[in-house]
């Protein structure tokens, strides 16, 4: 079955440089999710998308945007790079639109893409 | 103080064993529950889902919530050495909200 698609696997940035991660999320998935995971932490959400409108949004610094596109993929843009944004990134996505409270969508996660900033 | 609290470990336990691992929350309004298992440097792979109270079970494992008491259980049955890994708890309270992580239990268990 297809997953979520995550690019990609590996970045190497330097400080006050820019990156962008692109996220495939599952066929037919409406709902797309930010997540970073530092080293032995638990994932802290970022950003979630919903039919290509911003949903919920959690501890993203504003040097950092997202958006999900047309085709629902969706791109997380980071400007400014800093030492501490190092870290593994994870796009999650989910089926939720069709859904009535009970049924909720079960959260799928990509592999994520690890970046290090030198 | 997290909203979502849980034994960070390292949890070691020979093969075989019953393993439980647990997570507690404060906020009453979390109705979904799902368990994750993270191997090093992968994403975390979904193992069980849970809607309000109950239990679930799915071949070796066990999934409990106890809403009363804001406690949600994994028992892993007949641990293997390949169930060494990550254990992450999420919940979230309703659709189409996020989910919120516990911090993981790193879990080894022993040929």
């Amino acid at each position: 079955a297809a997953g979520v698609i995550q690019s990609p696997r590996h970045l190497i940035k330097e400080k006050r440089e820019t990156a962008t991660l692109k996220c495939y999320p599952i066929p037919r998935h409406d709902t797309v999710y930010w997540y970073q995971q530092g080293p032995g932490q638990d994932p802290q959400f970022l950003i979630s998308f919903y039919e290509k409108m911003q949903s919920d949004k959690g501890s993203i610094p504003d040097r950092f945007s997202a958006q999900q596109f047309s085709d629902y993929h969706s791109e997380l843009n980071m400007s400014s790079l800093e030492l501490g944004d190092s870290a593994l990134y994870f796009c999650a996505s989910s089926l939720e639109g069709v859904l009535a409270e009970g049924n909720t969508g079960e959260l799928f996660f990509g592999e994520g893409s690890r970046l290090t900033v030198l | 103080q997290k909203e979502v609290e849980q034994d960070p470990g390292p949890l070691s336990v020979p093969e075989g064993a019953i393993v439980s691992l647990n997570c507690t929350y404060s906020n009453s309004a979390f109705q979904y529950f799902m368990w994750y298992r993270q191997y090093s440097r992968k994403g975390p792979e979904l193992l069980m889902y849970t809607y309000s109270s109950g239990n679930k079970e799915d071949g070796r494992f066990t999934a409990q919530v106890d809403k009363s008491s804001k406690y949600i259980s994994l028992f892993i049955r007949d641990s293997q050495p390949s169930d060494s890994a990550t254990y992450l708890c999420a919940m979230k309270k309703s659709y189409g909200q996020n989910f919120v992580f516990g911090p993981g239990t790193r879990l080894s268990v022993l040929p």
